[in-house]
């Protein structure tokens, strides 16, 4: 089974420029989460969808950063315009909820580099 | 609020010598636990999770848990390192809602571990 799958695994941009991170979850999973893990804040949730539909995007940092999900199995986070306090690496994760104690499976990362 | 403690940030132990990493948790009632495993570079990986009934939990790669409600604690143990086990490791908690948990995940800090040959 494939698991998680992140693209790109690393981006490096500059300071205003767009940038789209990319998701596909496990198949069969209702549940996706996007996480940005920094040395200063650890790991912090940014938002979740059950059902492609956004739950809690309480986790957001701003206005630049937005997050949608078109179908089940594919999830977008978007930051425009880009800053350097967005380096970060920035995990996916899905589940299948529903179930008493889900688990969340994360996808290998994408590691930001904004100059 | 929920919250997750892992109160010591790094840790180096020899090869072969047994590991314990703490994680203390803060919630009103019993929410459903979790340690994961991140190696440099990679994701993370679930080692092992509770979420009810037997308090000591086995997990992959010879780890154990054990859920102490008295302590608040969840403390990860391993009889014997092995070099490989050089990583950091997460412990997170979850609230359950219903039949199901919440889905909103909180991490400790984590524990980065060292192993001396």
């Amino acid at each position: 089974d494939a698991g998680v799958i992140q693209s790109p695994r690393h981006e490096v941009t500059e300071m205003g420029q767009e940038v789209t991170l990319r998701c596909k979850p496990i198949s069969g999973h209702n549940s996706l989460f996007w996480y940005r893990q920094t040395m200063m804040r650890g790991l912090e949730l940014l938002i979740y969808f059950n059902n492609n539909v956004p739950i809690d995007d309480s986790g957001m940092p701003e206005d630049r950063f937005s997050a949608k999900m078109p179908n089940a199995s594919f999830s977008t986070l978007k930051i425009q315009p880009s800053e350097p306090r967005d380096s970060a690496v920035y995990f996916c994760a899905s589940s299948f909820y529903g179930d008493a104690g889900e688990t969340q499976y994360f996808g290998p990362g994408t590691r930001l580099l904004v100059l | 609020a929920q919250s997750v403690t892992q109160p010591d940030i790094h840790i180096t132990v020899s090869e072969g010598a047994s590991l314990e990493l703490r994680c203390n948790y803060s919630y009103g009632a019993t929410p459903y636990l979790f340690w994961y495993v991140q190696s440099p570079g990679q994701g993370l990986q679930l080692l092992l999770k509770y979420f009810s009934g037997d308090t000591l939990v086995q997990g992959i790669k010879g780890f154990e848990a054990e859920f102490k409600r008295s302590q608040s604690s969840f403390n990860l143990r391993k009889p014997s390192v092995h070099w490989s086990d050089a990583a950091e490791y997460f412990c997170a908690v979850d609230k359950p809602r219903g039949g199901g948990s919440q889905g909103n995940l909180i991490f400790g800090k984590g524990t980065k571990l060292s192993v001396k040959p």
